[in-house]
């Protein structure tokens, strides 16, 4: 199956900063990534669509400007959550979308914010 | 987007077939079927995927009734390490539907000894 990265794995923040989250397709273009969060014992629940070279499409409930999505290449979509809180922790986790064919995932990015 | 109902939970034994029944009443005439695994920490992993019939890889079977509102992931001889959580999802794999996927609850499998 086709391969699909994110960086980092893991990643603590300090209350307020900024960080970004890469998701890569290693062996396939994708026009389409989608971007998930997965709180503990939950299911994973879709935020947002990212099409490459236009703007990324919003689940409702998701802040759009705290979570920027930038889709600048046919392989690379890149999540960063702004001023992030607490309450942002979770695991973040991409997928990118082969025509045709199915979703497939990242690994999975554990965000903790102290 | 159609939504899919599972049990909850199921539990086996090594050496057992396990068969995880899945409901999507609403597919559409576009909806491809597909099954993933997620282990804790882990993004989910790609099983399956079918449209009607039954499908064979080498890891699961997957059988889907005529009428597609249903269908059953078939694991023959399960092991330890298949404990896990098992989603089917329903989507339009085309680029027009682009397929964007919603997650139900899972199925969370536990195997024994």
């Amino acid at each position: 199956g086709a391969v699909v990265s994110q960086h980092p794995s893991r990643v603590i923040c300090k209350s307020g900063t900024s960080v970004k989250i890469e998701c890569r397709s290693l062996d396939f273009q994708a026009t389409t990534m989608f971007w998930y969060r997965q709180f503990p014992k939950q299911s994973l629940m879709l935020m947002a669509t990212s099409n490459e070279g236009s703007k990324a499409t919003y689940e409702q409930g998701v802040e759009k400007d705290k979570f920027l999505i930038n889709h600048a290449s046919l392989t690379l979509s890149t999540l960063t959550v702004t001023s992030a809180h607490p309450e942002d922790s979770s695991f973040y986790i991409c997928s990118a979308f082969l025509i045709t064919d199915t979703q497939y995932f990242g690994p999975g990015t554990r965000l903790t914010v102290l | 987007l159609a939504k899919t109902t599972q049990p909850i939970s199921m539990d086996s034994y090594e050496g057992q077939e396990v068969n995880i029944t899945c409901s999507h009443n609403n597919i559409a005439t576009n909806d491809y079927i597909t099954w993933y695994q997620q282990f804790p920490s882990q993004g989910p992993r790609f099983i399956i995927q079918g449209y009607k019939t039954k499908v064979t890889n080498e890891v699961a079977s997957l059988f889907i009734p005529a009428d597609r509102k249903s269908s059953t992931l078939s694991l023959p001889r399960v092991s330890l390490s298949d404990t896990a959580v098992y989603y089917c999802l329903v989507g339009d794999r085309g680029a027009g539907g682009g397929n964007k996927l919603t997650f139900g609850t899972g199925t969370q499998l536990k195997v024994e000894l």
